[in-house]
């Protein structure tokens, strides 16, 4: 079945520690996305990547960083600089980088750091 | 900047009745993308519709319709006799053509409860 993962479901960190949570799809998408989700909240974009080695800040990418070095795969990783790093974190794609298209979303990743 | 408004924070209904959820939108640009998606417990979205900006005509999908208003800036979404596994948390979203950001702005989501 084509689709999304995220891993792990749930994490827990101490504060000061960087995290990566782990995103792979395998529908062909050209496009992946980051997004974050506070209690009652919408989403808000981190980071998204329209090509492999390339991707661009979202609205909230201060204390992120991620990678894009195969199609599949598009890691974030939550460093000690980010604030308030607890959240939902879902991981989402798209055929192409356009805004025209829908994009498909993976589980998510519950953080939360003590 | 787009905007999307989702002004009902919550709404509870028992079941087979029908409930309608709200989604008011801004933006500047002409040419402009709207889209619903569904978030059970589970977290995931579901993409449910997309709708451009040039495409008024409503539709339906079983028990699922949409009505697409330019004239009043709103994107509804409509649920006929509604169901215990409807009850999801619903999210409204945009993106424009003409953007800088290859982003969409999602509204802060409905929480519905179909309740038996």
């Amino acid at each position: 079945d084509g689709g999304i993962t995220q891993s792990p479901k749930y994490l827990f960190r101490k504060e000061g520690q960087n995290v990566t949570l782990s995103c792979e799809q395998n529908l062909n998408h050209d496009a992946m996305y980051w997004y974050r989700q506070d209690p009652g909240q919408g989403l808000r974009l981190i980071y998204y990547s329209q090509i492999v080695n390339d991707f661009q800040k979202g609205d909230i990418a201060e204390g992120y960083s991620v990678s894009r070095e195969k199609k599949e795969s598009f890691p974030l990783t939550v460093t000690s600089a980010q604030k308030n790093p607890t959240a939902f974190y879902l991981c989402a794609s798209s055929t192409r980088p356009s805004r025209a298209y829908e994009q498909y979303f993976g589980p998510g990743t519950r953080l939360t750091v003590t | 900047a787009q905007k999307v408004t989702q002004a009902q924070t919550e709404i509870s209904v028992v079941e087979k009745e029908d409930v309608t959820l709200d989604c008011v939108y801004e933006t500047r640009d002409t040419t402009y993308y709207l889209f619903w998606y569904k978030q059970p417990p589970s977290g995931e979205l579901v993409f449910l519709i997309r709708r451009n900006s040039f495409d008024e005509q409503n539709e339906i999908s079983g028990r699922y319709s949409w009505n697409f208003q330019k004239s009043t800036s709103s994107f509804n979404f409509t649920i006929t006799a509604s169901q215990v596994v409807d009850s999801a948390v619903y999210f409204c979203a945009l993106s424009e053509a003409a953007s800088n950001n290859n982003d969409m702005r999602f509204g802060a989501g409905t929480r519905l409860t179909v309740k038996p």
